[in-house]
């Protein structure tokens, strides 16, 4: 069964710097987007993609955050300069139309 | 949306059913039903959805009462690989899902 890849699954980065997560969707998929979750806490929502812009956000996701679709596969999210509290799993999903949402398994991100 | 009400855990006895209830008594007409779950901080992981039938599929059963105010997904045999946080959201027209805290349930042997 197809489904969508995360990479990589944990990043290590110091506060500050700038960080790409990358997801490789499934491959026939039109909409695509971008959750968190706080270690304890509900999984939220950040932002969804389509026809190469972004379609709806949350508050969370503010200026330091940014989403690309370099290429016909990829799709990324970009943390420009990360602080402590962006520390989270990351996930990843992508759907077709009227379809459900399908998630990868996610990054671990961790600010030092 | 509108807003779900889960149990914040429950155990179920391996073999059997596990029929984890769901209230969302602000529903509206055009909003559908979709439950996820998630295995230890795996990504979560679709299993169903409704908008107003009762639907099955190789992983569960959907029940939506009537009113549409409430639902019951059901997993017929339930082993313990089911065990997991199991989320009921109700999405309209938004792309977004909302989750809450889920149902927290244990399977036990």
């Amino acid at each position: 069964e197809p489904e969508v890849t995360q990479t990589p699954s944990h990043q290590v980065t110091q506060m500050g710097q700038e960080v790409i997560l990358r997801c490789v969707p499934i491959s026939n998929h039109l909409y695509f987007y971008w959750y968190r979750q706080i270690l304890g806490q509900k999984v939220e929502f950040l932002v969804s993609f389509y026809n190469n812009e972004i379609s709806e956000k949350s508050e969370i996701f503010d200026d330091q955050f940014s989403v690309e679709r370099p290429d016909g596969s990829n799709f990324t999210l970009k943390i420009r300069s990360t602080k402590l509290e962006d520390s989270a799993m990351y996930f990843c999903a992508s759907k077709n139309w009227d379809q459900p949402q399908h998630f990868g398994d996610g990054t671990r991100l961790s600010i030092l | 949306d509108a807003k779900t009400t889960q149990p914040p855990s429950m155990d179920c006895a391996e073999g059997r059913a596990a029929n984890l209830p769901c209230n969302h008594s602000t529903i509206s007409g055009n909003e559908y039903v979709y439950w996820y779950r998630q295995i230890h901080s795996q990504g979560p992981q679709y299993i169903i959805h409704g908008l107003k039938n009762n639907e099955t599929n190789e992983m569960a059963s959907l029940i939506i009462t009537e009113d549409r105010k409430s639902s019951t997904l059901i997993l017929p045999h339930a082993t313990l690989r089911d065990t997991a946080v199991y989320y009921c959201i109700v999405r309209s027209g938004s792309e977004k899902l909302v989750f809450g805290k889920g149902t927290k349930l244990t399977v036990n042997p």
